[in-house]
């Protein structure tokens, strides 16, 4: 079965700190991919990043970065210089591989975090 | 380029009436998820399809949900009859197939519907 868990329900940072927030995860998959999303609070849902099982890179876009780490189940993502834009709710999601069998192709996605930037 | 559509993006009903929710993926897309958001059970997967076919449904609540895809540029979600715990925001998203396989890349959301249900 698969499972996202974001143990951190709340963060509020002030402005410009560096945060970071959690996602481990369980498959018993050798292939799945990872993702973040972001949803801020005019609702919709906006995809920031997708990771394959197989790439362990570290990635940094801007202010931005994701550690996967496979050995502890985890991808986190890191947000520098934290601004209020930021503020939102932010989702990590698991699918599997696995084509047309039930449950692939399905986004499991964490309890999310809700990301508070005070000015 | 477009991103998805949804319609419309706020419906109040009352109890017992058919709520019906539509869907425009991104063109070229192959995949089309319809997904559930509310505070208990945060974002479920509903259904999918694949080139317009229906491929797992098994996220599909109860008999008073259905979904069509009658061409690739349109999907609805249908309710009849509605009932108050149906509120929720419900998400279209669209993705396209990888090269060689069964399946989907990166999934793109719509603004989402928000359905109360009084």
């Amino acid at each position: 079965a698969q499972k996202v868990t974001q143990a951190q329900t709340e963060i509020s940072v002030v402005e410009k700190e560096d945060v970071t927030l959690d996602c481990v995860y369980e498959t018993r998959d050798t292939t799945y991919y990872l993702f973040w999303y972001k949803q801020p609070p005019s609702g919709e849902l906006v995809f920031l990043i997708r990771r394959n099982s197989f790439d362990e890179q570290n990635e940094i876009s801007g202010r931005y970065s994701w550690n996967f780490q496979k050995s502890t189940s985890s991808f986190n993502f890191t947000i520098t210089a934290s601004q209020v834009v930021d503020s939102a709710v932010y989702f990590c999601a698991l699918s599997q591989e696995g084509g047309h069998q039930t449950g692939a192709n399905n986004l499991f996605f964490g309890t999310g975090t809700r990301l508070t930037v005070i000015p | 380029d477009a991103g998805v559509i949804q319609s419309p993006r706020h419906e109040v009903t009352e109890m017992g009436q058919e709520v019906t929710l539509r869907c425009k993926p991104i063109s070229g897309h192959d995949y089309l998820f319809w997904y559930r958001q509310t505070m208990m059970r945060g974002l479920e997967l509903l259904i999918y399809f694949n080139n317009n076919v229906p491929i797992d449904d098994s996220g599909m609540p109860e008999d008073r949900f259905s979904a069509k895809m009658p061409n690739a540029s349109f999907s609805t979600l249908k309710i009849q009859p509605s009932e108050p715990r149906d509120s929720a925001v419900y998400f279209c998203a669209s993705s396209r197939q990888m090269r060689g396989t069964f399946e989907s890349e990166t999934q793109y959301f719509g603004p989402g519907t928000r359905l109360l249900v009084l």
